[in-house]
């Protein structure tokens, strides 16, 4: 079975400072990981994936991640808070079947509030 | 491109009542999946789809009906609505492999 932690429900950080925000997986097979964002009465976006190639993983809007095998964490950060990144943030792993990774098991979510 | 498309926005329901949620891609996806979205517990599956005539169950079914005529479609249905079945729910494409699901807008759903 796979499962994902994500340490946090709420992080603030301040406008400019360092994004840091924690998921541990846990998967029997070598994992598919992704990070969403989800802003206010919208979908999911997808941030970044990381499907096996580079451990560090750079995606949309200055957010990069590193798979750590070692360590089973696929940490989301940004070195300097933007006030448009308050949002929801998922992390997800999958890992492929016959099919692909058409079932996804999600963390429960980090609010990232960004203080002025 | 439309993208996933998720009707209606927002729905409230009355215990015992039918209804159907709409989900529509135009991206000849393969795979298709519902999630609900509850407060501090995630997105979790609820059924999804490998394809035309082909479902499965996922976390939590119960309650739910699917099916898949089209690739295009993947309705879900709630037979006899109950509280806890107030949620968000998502539904989302995939062409599958590598790549990543695409997620609709979501449906707010109450049920009174």
């Amino acid at each position: 079975a796979q499962s994902v932690t994500q340490l946090g429900s709420h992080v603030s950080v301040s406008e400019g400072a360092l994004v840091l925000l924690r998921c541990n997986y846990s998967s029997s097979v070598p994992p598919y990981l992704f990070w969403y964002v989800q802003y206010p009465n919208q979908g999911l976006q997808l941030l970044l994936k990381y499907t096996s190639a580079a451990t560090l993983v750079k995606g949309i809007n200055g957010f990069e991640a590193e798979f750590k095998k070692s360590e089973t964490s696929f940490h989301l950060t940004k070195p300097s808070a933007h006030m448009s990144d308050a949002a929801e943030y998922f992390c997800a792993v999958s890992y492929a079947l016959n099919f692909g990774n058409e079932k996804l098991t999600f963390g429960t979510g980090t609010r990232l509030t960004i203080i002025p | 491109n439309a993208g996933v498309t998720q009707t209606p926005k927002f729905q409230v329901l009355k215990t015992g009542q039918s209804m159907t949620l709409q989900c529509a891609q135009d991206m000849n996806h393969e795979y298709m999946s519902w999630y609900r979205q509850d407060p501090g517990m995630g997105l979790r599956l609820i059924h999804y789809s490998v394809g035309a005539g082909i479902t499965d169950q996922g976390e939590v079914p119960n309650g739910y009906n699917v099916s898949r005529s089209t690739t295009e479609d993947f309705p879900l249905r709630l037979l006899s609505a109950a509280p806890s079945q107030t949620s968000v729910y998502f539904c989302a494409s995939t062409p599958g492999g590598t790549q990543p699901q695409h997620f609709g807008d979501g449906t707010r759903l109450s049920i009174l």
